[in-house]
């Protein structure tokens, strides 16, 4: 059984260019949540999505991010015109559906993407 | 909304001792709270979790507790090893709907 797969794992943008960075869950796993980890800090939540919704998007900067989850295809997260500080790793971790009885609310992270703008 | 808050300082013991790691949280109690270990250039991987209705959790050399009172969990790993040396992050459930937050982690390095 597959993990979380993303890609790239790593991508070099320059300034004012555009990066995508993609997110297979895991098999039977329907649940997206995407984290920003900048150099010796914690992971900082940014959007969480179910197939074809954006329940939660609270962490996500208001303007140049977005994110979806398709009926088919990976969820991407997308960052318009990036800016030096958007230089981080973007981790991926899915889940099985939220509200299950046995569900334990455990993650699966992918390895990240590492975002570099130059 | 919460806050977490690890020792931000890294850990260094010898191996074969215990090592305890230390999460502390500052608002409401969560349903539960989890650990989580991440090596360098590595997606974190989840350990265990600790439900608010139970004070002890185990796990072959490890151990967390959770004390709603004290709005703490601690991470214990016995006979450690070299190979234990990572950063362990604590994860809380915030919005209702499995939504983890995290500490910042703290890096342990067990030392021949």
């Amino acid at each position: 059984n597959a993990g979380v797969m993303q890609n790239p794992r790593h991508l070099v943008r320059r300034r004012g260019q555009e990066a995508r960075l993609r997110c297979s869950p895991m098999k039977g796993h329907s649940h997206v949540y995407w984290y920003r980890q900048l150099p010796e800090e914690g992971l900082k939540f940014m959007v969480y999505l179910q197939k074809e919704n954006i329940i939660d998007e609270s962490g996500m900067p208001k303007e140049r991010f977005s994110a979806e989850f398709p009926k088919e295809g990976p969820s991407i997260l997308r960052i318009q015109q990036v800016v030096r500080g958007d230089s981080a790793a973007y981790f991926c971790a899915t889940k099985t559906g939220a509200g299950v009885a046995t569900n334990t609310g455990e993650l699966f992270f992918g390895e990240g993407s590492r975002l570099t703008v130059l | 909304s919460q806050k977490i808050e690890q020792n931000s300082e890294a850990l260094n013991i010898q191996e074969g001792k215990t090592a305890t790691l230390t999460c502390n949280y500052t608002n409401y109690s969560p349903a539960y709270l989890q650990w989580y270990r991440q090596d360098p250039g590595r997606g974190p991987v989840f350990l265990l979790l600790i439900r608010e209705n139970e004070k002890e959790k185990r796990k072959e050399r490890l151990k967390v507790t959770f004390d709603t009172t004290l709005k703490q969990s601690l991470f214990h790993i016995t006979a450690s090893q070299p190979a234990d040396s990572a950063t362990y992050l604590c994860a809380l459930e915030e919005g209702g709907y499995n939504k983890l937050i995290f500490g910042a982690g703290t890096r342990l390095a067990v030392h021949p």
